[in-house]
């Protein structure tokens, strides 16, 4: 059965280094998301991308993010200056389609020092 | 603005009992609501959602509009039950973000 992968599954950071965070979804889906659950804290949106581009994004989604889907198949999330505060499990999901279920990748557990 | 909100972190239940894990929404539309769960060691995976009108693994969950509620029930929970749960809500539109709850720790004792 068909599953979402992400790389690396945990990631050790200087603060105030770029990372980049690697998902394959689902070869056929269309819809692509990423959350976050910072620890002991609720799952967050942060962003949903669709036909190459942001369909919607969080607060939390400033302008130290950005997300790419550079080939047909991975989705990444780029933190450009990472902050203490971006540690947390990140999370990416996609779906075919809009409203249907979600498929969740195992994490990357992010650790800024 | 959408919350979702499980009063509850911890919940422990011996094999056999009924469990029910509650969930209370807020939102000015019609939502959809769904129940994901998070077994140890794994991903988070879909249970089961609200248009569905499914049982999942003996798991039910009724939309109540009237208390904007959405409570996951289970009449006899097994030691397998174990897990975190996570009720969510979609909003639709041109976005089917979730907003999610802090999630239950279900622990079914033996």
């Amino acid at each position: 059965e068909p599953e979402v992968t992400q790389t690396p599954s945990h990631q050790v950071t200087q603060m105030g280094q770029e990372v980049i965070l690697r998902c394959v979804p689902i070869s056929n889906h269309l819809y692509f998301y990423w959350y976050r659950q910072i620890l002991g804290q609720k799952v967050e949106f942060l962003v949903s991308f669709y036909n190459n581009e942001i369909s919607e994004k969080s607060e939390i989604f400033d302008d130290q993010f950005s997300v790419e889907r550079p080939d047909g198949s991975n989705f990444t999330l780029k933190i450009r200056s990472t902050k203490l505060e971006d540690s947390a499990m990140y999370f990416c999901a996609s779906n075919y389609h809009q409203g249907g279920e979600q498929f969740f990748g195992p994490g990357t557990r992010l650790t800024v020092l | 603005a959408q919350r979702v909100t499980q009063p509850e972190k911890l919940l422990s239940v011996f094999k056999g009992a009924p469990v029910e894990l509650k969930c209370n929404y807020s939102y000015s539309g019609s939502p959809e609501l769904f129940w994901y769960v998070q077994y140890s060691r794994q991903r988070l995976q879909l249970l089961l959602r609200h248009i569905s009108r499914e049982s999942i693994k003996g798991f039910t969950a009724d939309l109540n509009k009237g208390e904007t509620s959405f409570h996951l029930k289970k009449p006899f929970a097994q030691e397998e039950d174990s897990a975190m749960y996570y009720c969510a809500l979609s909003s639709g539109g041109s976005n089917y973000k979730l907003t999610f709850g802090k999630g239950t720790l279900l622990t079914v004792n033996p």
